[in-house]
C-alpha cells in the first residue's frame, strides 16, 4: 500500500522542549510539504522541499525546522522558540508541478503541557 | 499574490437535499483549481481539480465544480447529499507554472442532517 505515515498521532510538548514530527511516503514523491491546521484557518505552509537535500520556508516558518536527507522523509522540528505551538500538523507529497495533486498524511495533533 | 475565500464557514442541510459550498479566488496570474474533503481527524483527500478545458469537473463521490473566470469562483455543488459527505471542505489554488504552492481557504463544514 503506498502512502504517507505520520508519527505520532499525539505529541505532547512541555516547556521549552523542542519535539519532533516524522513523515514518510513510498510514493516515490520527490515533493514534500508541511502544513498547519489551526481551527477556523485553514492549512498555512510551514516548509516545503522539492528535492532530497533542499527545503524553503513556507508563509509561517518561524520557530520550526525540517531536514530532508532522504527522499521518503521528511521530519519536523517544533522547537522552543515557537510559543503557540498547539496545533494539526500535516505532512503532504506530491509529484513536482503545480498542476499536481498533494496526498496528505493523517496528521499529528501537537498539544502544550 | 492569491488568496481563496470560501463564503460560507458552515453549511447545515438535510439528507439527499443538494447543496453548494461557495469558493472565490483573487490572483493576478493563471491558476489551478482544487477541491479536498477532510474527514474528522484524518488528512486531506482531493475531491476534484481543474486545471484546462472544460469548466465543468466532476469529482469522486457524486461532487461537481464549475469554474467561472469572469466571476473569480470555483463552486463545488452536489445534487443529493449523504449523512457520510458530513466533512470539512477546502478550495485551494496554486500558480500555474508555479512549484505548487497551495493558499486554501478557511473551510467550510458541511453538517448533513437525517
Amino acid at each position: 500500500d503506498g502512502g504517507i505515515t505520520q508519527s505520532p498521532k499525539y505529541l505532547f510538548r512541555k516547556e521549552g522542549q523542542n519535539v519532533t514530527l516524522s513523515c514518510e511516503q513510498n510514493l516515490n514523491h520527490d515533493a514534500m510539504y508541511w502544513y498547519r491546521q489551526d481551527p477556523g484557518q485553514g492549512l498555512r505552509l510551514i516548509y516545503y522541499s522539492q528535492i532530497v537535500n533542499d527545503f524553503q520556508k513556507g508563509d509561517i516558518a518561524e520557530g520550526y525546522s525540517v531536514s530532508r536527507e532522504k527522499k521518503e522523509s521528511f521530519p519536523l522540528t517544533v522547537t522552543s522558540a515557537q510559543k503557540n505551538p498547539t496545533a494539526f500538523y500535516l505532512c503532504a507529497s506530491s509529484v513536482s508541478g503545480s498542476q499536481e495533486t498533494q496526498y496528505f498524511g493523517p496528521g499529528t495533533r501537537l498539544l502544550v503541557l | 499574490a492569491q488568496s481563496v475565500t470560501q463564503l460560507d464557514s458552515q453549511v447545515p442541510v438535510f439528507e439527499e437535499a443538494p447543496v453548494e459550498l461557495r469558493c472565490n479566488y483573487s490572483s493576478s496570474v493563471s491558476v489551478y483549481l482544487f477541491w479536498y474533503v477532510q474527514y474528522p481527524n484524518q488528512g486531506l483527500q482531493l475531491l476534484l481539480k481543474y486545471l484546462s478545458g472544460s469548466t465543468l469537473v466532476k469529482g469522486i463521490n457524486g461532487f461537481e465544480a464549475e469554474f467561472n473566470k469572469s466571476q473569480t469562483s470555483f463552486h463545488l455543488r452536489k445534487p443529493s447529499v449523504h449523512i457520510s459527505d458530513t466533512a470539512e471542505y477546502f478550495c485551494a489554488v496554486s500558480e500555474t507554472g508555479g512549484y505548487n504552492k497551495l493558499i486554501f481557504g478557511a473551510g467550510t463544514r458541511l453538517a448533513v442532517h437525517p
